[in-house]
């Protein structure tokens, strides 16, 4: 059965940093590229952040650019988003997913003082 | 304002066929592959179609994706109460340099 979990979440102030993670089970972890994706209160989804399968190669969209740092460990199936400089309009709840069909139930951040 | 435009909302009777939209441009449609979501609110989204028009295996035939020049489409047929739900098209972005998706379609069964 696959499974994907992320943890991490909570409440911090504007300007505050947080590392989420995302383990994952019941698929080869290492062949899928791994993406996080967010979705405001009330908006849609919205792209954050991806890397390939080796992590050789990392992508972010320009909300996020140089404040969110997303990582893999292969040999622990677990992704990892490293986020600084954390806004209020980056309150949301933020999904792990191996892509394109492997998603988590999603762990909710709040930037707010 | 996403550089997919979907229609915000959409809606049929029980039975009936219906079909979204999601328009691009040249960067991103007309260059790569679709993928479509279906979001239930307080849940996982789910992989409805990949690769423009690929089902993945779970997922009722009812549902197909199709792709010509910068726009796609996804088709529900037999319309049903539990596919009330929303619909984003999402994709590759050559100018933006990762993925982009639609602003979502919420469908109504009525």
């Amino acid at each position: 059965e696959v499974q994907v979990v992320e943890s991490g979440g909570g409440l911090v102030q504007p300007g505050g940093s947080l590392r989420l993670s995302c383990s994952a089970s019941g698929f080869t972890f290492s062949t899928y590229e791994m993406f996080w994706v967010r979705q405001a209160p009330g908006k849609g989804l919205e792209y954050v952040s991806s890397i390939t399968t080796n992590g050789a190669y990392t992508y972010y969209s320009d909300s996020v650019k140089g404040r969110f740092t997303i990582s893999r460990d292969n040999s622990k199936n677990t992704l990892y988003l490293q986020m600084s400089s954390l806004r209020v309009e980056d309150t949301a709840v933020y999904y792990c997913v191996g892509w394109p069909g492997y998603w988590g139930q999603g762990t909710l951040v709040t930037v707010s003082s | 304002q996403s550089v997919l435009t979907q229609p915000p909302s959409a809606s049929g009777t029980p039975g009936q066929r219906i079909t979204i939209s999601c328009s691009g441009s040249s960067s991103n449609i007309g260059g790569h592959p679709v993928n479509w979501y279906q979001h239930l609110p307080g849940t996982a989204p789910k992989v409805l179609i990949y690769n423009s028009n690929q089902r993945p295996s779970g997922v009722p035939d009812r549902f197909s994706g199709s792709k010509s020049g910068t726009s796609a489409s996804l088709a529900i047929s037999g319309l049903q109460s539990e596919d009330e739900a929303d619909y984003y098209c999402a994709v590759w972005d050559d100018s933006l340099n990762g993925w982009v998706f639609g602003g979502g379609t919420k469908l109504t069964v009525l």
